[in-house]
This record gives structure tokens, sequence and C-alpha cells, in this order.
């Protein structure tokens, strides 16, 4: 089992440029999640799917974020155009959808915008 | 979804001591998840306990739960330096699938 794996592990940025980040859930998992960590706002769940189907986005700040999960082994988050406000580290993280089963986090991608 | 609210913020004990974290929650739960999260790294899943549980054990893990109070205590006996971390409740409501967490605890063993 490789884990949930997200790259870029980091990304430096210029204001405006757009980022995309990626991830690849453990196999068999049905249910992905974004998530955001900063030191002001602490760990905030952006999106998250089931079934590939996007169930709540209330989380996602702007409509310059974008989420896709085009098939069940893939996910983006996209950021366009970016802003240092956005600097963060981004966690995407899969569970199978039964029962009680636990959130499985990948290492996240420190986004730097300057 | 809820999400839980750790207490104290920030914890520093001395290895071999006993270290105790508490979470409080708003409405009812059909479980609660403890996390650890290390330095630049993902969370990871710690333990779980079900609303009709009060007690539960994993190695140095010991949680409790209270849900007449809505709180519930994580407790790691005989610290160790490779515990310092930052710990997470995360209250799993019935019927939704995400968990939301709090600003955690950051605990620090000092050798």
């Amino acid at each position: 089992d490789a884990g949930v794996i997200q790259s870029p592990r980091h990304e430096v940025t210029e204001m405006g440029q757009e980022v995309t980040l990626r991830c690849k859930p453990i196999s068999g998992h049905n249910s992905l999640f974004w998530y955001r960590q900063t030191m002001m706002r602490g760990l905030e769940l952006l999106i998250y799917f089931n079934n590939n189907v996007p169930i709540d986005d209330s989380g996602m700040p702007e409509d310059r974020f974008s989420a896709k999960m085009p098939n069940a082994s893939f996910s983006t988050l996209k950021i366009q155009p970016s802003e240092p406000r956005d600097s963060a580290v981004y966690f995407c993280a899969s569970r199978l959808d039964r029962g009680n089963s636990p959130l499985h986090f990948g290492n996240g991608t420190r986004l730097t915008v300057t | 979804s809820q999400q839980g609210e750790e207490d104290p913020q920030a914890l520093s004990i001395q290895e071999g001591e006993n270290a105790t974290m508490n979470c409080s929650y708003k409405t009812s739960i059909n479980n609660l998840q403890w996390y650890r999260q290390n330095s630049g790294r993902g969370l990871v899943h710690l333990i779980l306990i079900r609303s009709n549980e009060r007690e539960k054990h994993s190695g140095r893990l010991r949680v409790t739960l209270d849900t007449s109070k809505k709180s519930s205590s994580l407790l790691i006996t005989a610290s160790r330096a490779a515990d310092t971390a930052s710990y997470f409740c995360a209250p799993g409501d019935t019927g939704r699938r995400a968990l939301t967490f709090g600003s955690g605890t950051r605990l620090q063993v000092q050798p």
C-alpha cells in the first residue's frame, strides 16, 4: 500500500500563475478530500468527492479554486490565478466509504505564492 | 460537519510523563477519531471510539468519551520524544462522510 500520493511536494510560483496540485488516492478508496492548512486558519476542508462525484464544495474559498476527479485514481486541485494568500499546505486524503473507516492523508503540497 | 476543539493548545512535558489532551464538540456523534500530525507530514489516524463506548486502549494510548458532556480525552502514557506532534480530534456525524478538524494540541516531549 503506497498510501495517498501528492505531487509536487513543494511549489513556488508567482502571483497570477496557474497552479495545479495532484493527488492519487489509495486504490479501492471511493472518497477523496482536499484540505488546506495554514497557521491562521488551521486545517480547512475545501471539497470532497464520493465515487468521483463532488459532494460538497462549500469550503472552496473562491471561484479561482477548482477541483476535478476524472477517475477513481486521480484528482487535481487548480488555482487560477494564484494569489499570495493562497500560500498554504494542501492535503489530499482518501477513505473507503464504509462504516467508520479512517481518513488516510498524503504528505501535502507546500504552496508558496510570491 | 462539526469540528472538535482541542485543549490545551500547547503542552510541554518531560519524557516518561503522561500527556492528556481534551476535545469538546457540540452535537451528537456517531464516533470520534484522534489523529496525529508530525511536522511536515499529513495526519495519521490513531484511534476511533464509537458513541456507545466509554473507553478504548491502543498500546500507550487511552481514549475516553463522555457523550453527556460532549467531550473526549486522549492520554498518552510514558511519553517519548517521538510523540512530539500535533494531535487532532474529529467528531464523526452520522450520515456525513467528511471530517473537519480544530486547531489541535501541540505536544512537545522533552528528552
